[in-house]
């Protein structure tokens, strides 16, 4: 399996709290990308990183913000948690070429309360 | 972005062969086209992919069109654990280096005993 850990697998927040996810991986791909899942939507992208200090929006990103300080870790923040965002999140890595698969995190639980 | 469309849901029985398809009719050039699915309570796993050819793998066949509008992935003989959600994306190219990973709603696969 490919070296892609998500953490914390679980959490329960508060409203206008503020809640960091991490995605670390080991593989040192380029790309790292952050989705949200919710029945009846799929996947929808949040952000994405190409690279150290290189991130882009996604089609979902309003109250989201990332961080990629080091290749391994891609860090996702809601800065002021809303019930909107009770979700599952997932971590994703692939290399920059498109003929290569990508590799998912198991994803995250998150529950505002 | 280039989009794709599948239909919602599918059903089939247990070892005979299923074929999913899906439309891509504003693939461009230089897209490859992927296939990944989600079996419950877990992240997307990666299945398949292809350029032009049509392609094989342990896990699966995929079968483009000619003109590359459309494409269908084959399952040889279904079982219970290929029961699952069925991604076709397709790799975009969003400008410069980058490369987004976008994802549509796919096929819920069902299989029957």
């Amino acid at each position: 399996d490919a070296g892609i850990t998500q953490s914390p697998r679980h959490k329960v927040t508060e409203t206008g709290t503020p809640v960091t996810l991490r995605c670390h991986q080991t593989e040192n791909h380029r790309y790292m990308y952050w989705y949200r899942q919710d029945p009846g939507h799929g996947l929808r992208l949040i952000h994405y990183s190409y690279g150290v200090k290189d991130t882009d929006k996604g089609e979902v990103s309003d109250g989201y913000s990332v961080s990629r300080s080091k290749t391994e870790d891609f860090l996702l923040t809601l800065e002021s948690a809303t019930s909107s965002q009770t979700s599952v999140y997932f971590c994703a890595i692939s290399e920059q070429v498109p003929n290569t698969e990508a590799f998912f995190g198991q994803g995250t639980r998150l529950t505002v309360v | 972005d280039a989009k794709t469309t599948q239909p919602n849901s599918m059903e089939s029985n247990e070892e005979e062969p299923v074929h999913l398809p899906c439309n891509h009719s504003t693939i461009s050039g230089t897209d490859y086209i992927h296939w990944y699915r989600q079996l419950p309570s877990q992240g997307p796993e990666y299945v398949i992919h292809g350029l032009t050819s049509n392609v094989n793998n342990r896990m699966a066949s995929l079968a483009i069109a000619e003109d590359r509008k459309s494409s269908t992935l084959i399952l040889h003989r279904a079982t219970l654990r290929d029961a699952a959600v069925y991604y076709c994306i397709l790799r975009d190219y969003s400008g410069g280096s980058n490369y987004k990973l976008t994802f549509g709603k796919g096929t819920l696969l069902t299989v029957n005993p």
